[in-house]
């Protein structure tokens, strides 16, 4: 079966660094898709990697392994207003999302 | 670019009432529509896969009879929670991939519709 583990919860302090996994074992592999969404919020696109290797988005990086099945979304200088929940998102080979649980991400003054 | 719209954002129903959400692509066009939804705490769960002019495909345990889909045009697709009971109460959003972009199938979400029934 098609599956995405990633921790369901995580603490962090302001201004700080926190990186969170995510793992997947899916049927074909067209890309690996970080959304970050506020409670009561859509979805909202930040990374997309379909190489190996890290991708860098200003606060925000992306990481990806596709012999491991691995990819780490990286956040720095952490502010209050990136509480949220982190979601991972693989797109099969059918290019449909697998998606995970989510980790709901806390950010502490 | 690349804008999604849903209508309405909230609704309140009674059971037993049908419910029509309308998920609009703004500034692109969208073969393809993807109608979601979440439980509270939970990740999202496909419901469905819209095309234009061509009839939905539900995922496995979702009542095609019950949710509606109908992808008239290539910027609109709508979802009809017919004869809505209490459990359907969620948060339903759609998404949309732009056709016309070559690159990595992003979909683009819409703000989501929060259905409660009483």
């Amino acid at each position: 079966g098609q599956n995405i583990d990633q921790p369901t919860e995580m603490t962090a302090t302001e201004g700080a660094i926190v990186q969170i996994n995510c793992t997947y074992q899916t049927s074909g592999f067209n890309g690996l898709f970080w959304y970050q969404q506020h409670a009561g919020e859509a979805p909202t696109f930040l990374s997309y990697n379909v190489l190996d290797g890290l991708e860098e988005k200003g606060r925000f990086s992306s990481f990806l392994s596709r012999s491991k099945g691995y990819s780490y979304l990286l956040l720095k200088e952490l502010q209050m207003k990136d509480s949220a929940s982190y979601l991972c998102a693989v797109m099969d080979s059918n290019y449909q999302l697998i998606w995970g649980a989510g980790t709901k991400l806390i950010i502490k003054p | 670019g690349a804008v999604v719209s849903q209508h309405p954002s909230r609704v309140i129903c009674k059971s037993g009432t049908s419910v029509k959400i309308e998920c609009r692509s703004l500034d692109f066009q969208a073969t393809t529509m993807f109608w979601y939804r979440q439980f509270p705490k939970q990740s999202l769960m496909l419901m469905a896969t819209s095309n234009e002019g061509s009839k939905a495909t539900y995922e496995q345990g979702v009542e095609k009879d019950k949710f509606l889909i109908n992808h008239a045009s290539l910027t609109l697709s709508t979802l009809t929670v017919t004869s809505a009971h209490p459990e359907d109460s969620s948060f339903y959003i759609c998404s949309a991939r732009d056709t016309e972009r070559g690159d990595y199938n992003e979909q683009f979400f819409g703000p989501g519709t929060r259905l409660t029934v009483l």
